[in-house]
């Protein structure tokens, strides 16, 4: 079944920097590649997504890559703030069959001013 | 729209009891997922349902079980509860098949003593 590794587990970066968040999947037939933000004692919530026809997607200071070929895709924050301290997760799912929405371990992100 | 609700939002049970943790979602998402997060730990996908009938086990299913008789519905059942399943418990439905955004309820926080 799908594995998805995540790295680093925690972040911390100064207010203004950049962020970058990697993960690898090993399911070659997965092609659906969110990525979820969890504040403290809150639900998880989709902050961006991309699918394996595209290479790179953006939304203001997020993006996120993906490399097909090595199985893995990246976020990247630009120009951090303190309210983007949080939980981020990766996911991996295949859209064809029985769809499991496989999550990496998750990377604490500390935003400081 | 209610989104997502999961009920209780807390619950203590001794050794070897039994609950059934209730999730509805008014989406009318075919796919539903049942994930538990452990403190400062990822998420595990216990069980998931891709329509009415249909369930297929996750990561972690040992000790739970799920059914789903209705397309709003996926209940999950513990039974003889053991210290190893205190966890946050989450529900989650998307759309289905294409790769669609995950919606997460608000959590249930279990503990076993």
């Amino acid at each position: 079944g799908e594995n998805v590794e995540q790295h680093p587990s925690t972040l911390s970066v100064q207010e203004g920097d950049s962020a970058v968040i990697k993960c690898t999947y090993s399911d070659s037939a997965s092609n659906y590649f969110p990525w979820y933000k969890q504040e403290l004692g809150k639900r998880p919530q989709l902050i961006i997504d991309i699918r394996s026809n595209v290479g790179e997607k953006k939304d203001q200071r997020i993006a996120v890559t993906l490399n097909k070929t090595a199985k893995h895709f990246s976020l990247h924050i630009t120009e951090t703030q303190p309210e983007d301290s949080a939980v981020y997760f990766c996911a991996a799912s295949a859209t064809g069959g029985y769809n499991k929405l496989i999550f990496g371990a998750g990377t604490r992100l500390a935003v400081h001013p | 729209n209610a989104g997502v609700t999961q009920t209780p939002k807390f619950r203590i049970l001794k050794i070897g009891q039994s609950m059934t943790l209730q999730c509805a979602q008014d989406m009318n998402h075919n796919y539903m997922y049942w994930y538990r997060q452990d403190p400062g730990m990822g998420l595990k996908l216990i069980y998931y349902s891709v329509g009415a009938g249909i369930t297929d086990k996750g990561e972690v299913p040992n000790g739970y079980n799920v059914s789903r008789s209705t397309t709003e519905d996926f209940p999950l059942r513990l039974e003889l509860a053991a210290p190893s399943q205190t966890s946050v418990y989450f529900c989650a439905s998307s759309l289905g098949r294409g790769g669609t955004e995950a919606f997460f309820g608000q959590g249930t926080r279990l503990t076993v003593v």
